[in-house]
């Protein structure tokens, strides 16, 4: 079972460069959503999606687009890097929104992002 | 807006002993409540999921209970091993919405 696919798994950008991390599941999941994780901050919500063609933001979203056109996918976009997206961000995903029974989350092996 | 704590933020224990980590929450309007395993350069990995009908799950020698009315979960870890060194996080819900809220976790040492 593949789970939860991240790429890349590293990255250098130099600031206003744009990219996309990429996140692809396989195991028809509801609920798919994006965290970046910083040392001292712990990991925060970015952007989150209920289902294909809904997306929401978290806690931390300035800077980040993201989009749902199918189930599978949900990737992560930076439009013009800053150095405090320097990060590692992980996708995870759930089979039932809300996380009722069942509905433990996914995780990602991480994408690891420096922006000089 | 929910705020979850863990403490300690460090621990280090001797092979076999049996411990419990902490894990409070402000916002009590939750339905479940996660903990996750975090090894180093790695991603989470669900270890347990309660809802708050359960007050409690079991997986191996891992328990963790939830006390809404306290704003309290706790994870029991028996006969400690090595193998369990790595960090421990919590999450709960935001209020009824699909926003999870992280602990920053507690990083568990296990002694041989």
């Amino acid at each position: 079972n593949a789970g939860v696919t991240q790429t890349p798994k590293f990255q250098v950008l130099k600031t206003g460069q744009s990219m996309t991390l990429q996140c692809a599941q396989d195991m028809n999941h509801e609920y798919m959503s994006w965290y970046r994780q910083d040392p001292g901050m712990g990991l925060r919500l970015i952007h989150y999606s209920v289902g294909a063609g809904i997306t929401d933001q978290g806690e931390v979203p300035n800077g980040y687009n993201v989009s749902r056109s199918t189930t599978e996918d949900f990737p992560l976009r930076l439009l013009s890097a800053a150095p405090s997206q320097t990060s590692v961000y992980f996708c995870a995903s759930s089979y039932r929104r809300g996380f009722g029974a069942g509905g433990e989350l996914f995780f990602g092996e991480g994408s690891r992002l420096t922006v000089l | 807006k929910q705020e979850v704590t863990q403490i300690p933020a460090a621990l280090s224990v001797p092979e076999g002993e049996n411990l419990v980590l902490n894990c409070s929450f402000t916002d009590s309007a939750i339905y479940n409540l996660q903990w996750f395993r975090q090894d180093p350069g790695k991603g989470l990995t669900s270890l347990l999921l309660i809802q708050s009908s359960q007050r409690e799950q079991t997986s191996g020698r891992l328990n963790a209970s939830l006390d809404k009315s306290s704003g309290r979960s706790t994870l029991y870890i028996a006969a400690s091993q090595p193998g369990d060194s790595a960090t421990y996080l919590c999450a709960a819900p935001q209020g009824g919405s699909e926003k999870l809220v992280f602990g920053k976790g507690t990083k568990l040492t296990v002694n041989p």
